[in-house]
């Protein structure tokens, strides 16, 4: 059974970092592509950032280009979630999704709060 | 990388069908095959229903369908169940690896 589980959201300061995690398990981890996707309080989903089965290709939505950074360590199966610069915007639920080919988030994580204010 | 527009709500008696719709523009939902619907309950993990415009994963009842036309998608729910009551979410490829989801629609079992 895959299995996600993301941790490290908390209560930051604006202009602060914080680094999300997720483990995996139940599939072979080096073999997919993986995302975070967010849904801040009240609102919609929205697509955060992707990265490659090998880590070479990363890709984020505008609003966190220069301040986020996703990265993958396949001996530990994790995908983590480095935030910097963050932003009252950015307060949000934060979920790790494996991504198939066809362009779709096949399974999700529980999510990990993520609050920033002061 | 605008949000694909959704109703807000949908809502339909026991038994009944409720259709969803999400509309984009040709440089996602009308340019690609890539559209796919997910199920949100509150406080659990979303949950893929659709994938590919039409297909459905494994496990995800026939009384789910999914269809396009340019650049509209839409999501069918026949047979409402109490348990179908949740936000539902589009979302589509938009080139260059890049993914935009619907605004979302909440649907209602009466």
């Amino acid at each position: 059974e895959v299995q996600l589980m993301e941790s490290g959201g908390d209560l930051v300061n604006p202009g602060g970092s914080l680094r999300l995690s997720c483990e995996a398990s139940g599939f072979i981890f080096r073999n997919f592509w993986m995302s975070w996707v967010r849904q801040a309080p009240g609102k919609g989903l929205e697509w955060v950032t992707n990265i490659k089965e090998d880590g070479s290709e990363k890709y984020y939505v505008d609003s966190v280009k220069g301040r986020f950074t996703i990265s993958k360590d396949n001996a530990k199966n994790s995908l983590y979630l480095q935030m910097n610069s963050l932003r009252a915007e950015d307060t949000a639920v934060y979920y790790c999704a494996r991504v198939r080919k066809g362009g779709y988030f096949e399974n999700w994580g529980r999510g990990t709060p993520v609050t920033v204010s002061s | 990388q605008s949000a694909l527009t959704q109703p807000p709500s949908a809502s339909g008696s026991p038994g009944q069908s409720v259709t969803i719709s999400c509309t984009g523009t040709s440089s996602d939902v009308g340019g690609y095959k890539y559209v796919s619907w997910y199920q949100h309950h509150p406080g659990k993990a979303p949950k893929l229903m659709i994938y590919e415009v039409t297909k459905r994963p494994s496990g995800v009842p026939d009384r789910f369908s999914g269809s396009k036309s340019g650049n509209t998608a839409s999501l069918t729910v026949s047979g409402l169940q109490t348990e179908d009551e949740a936000a539902y979410y589009c979302s589509s490829y938009a080139g260059s690896n890049i993914y935009v989801f619907g605004t979302g629609t909440k649907v209602t079992v009466l």
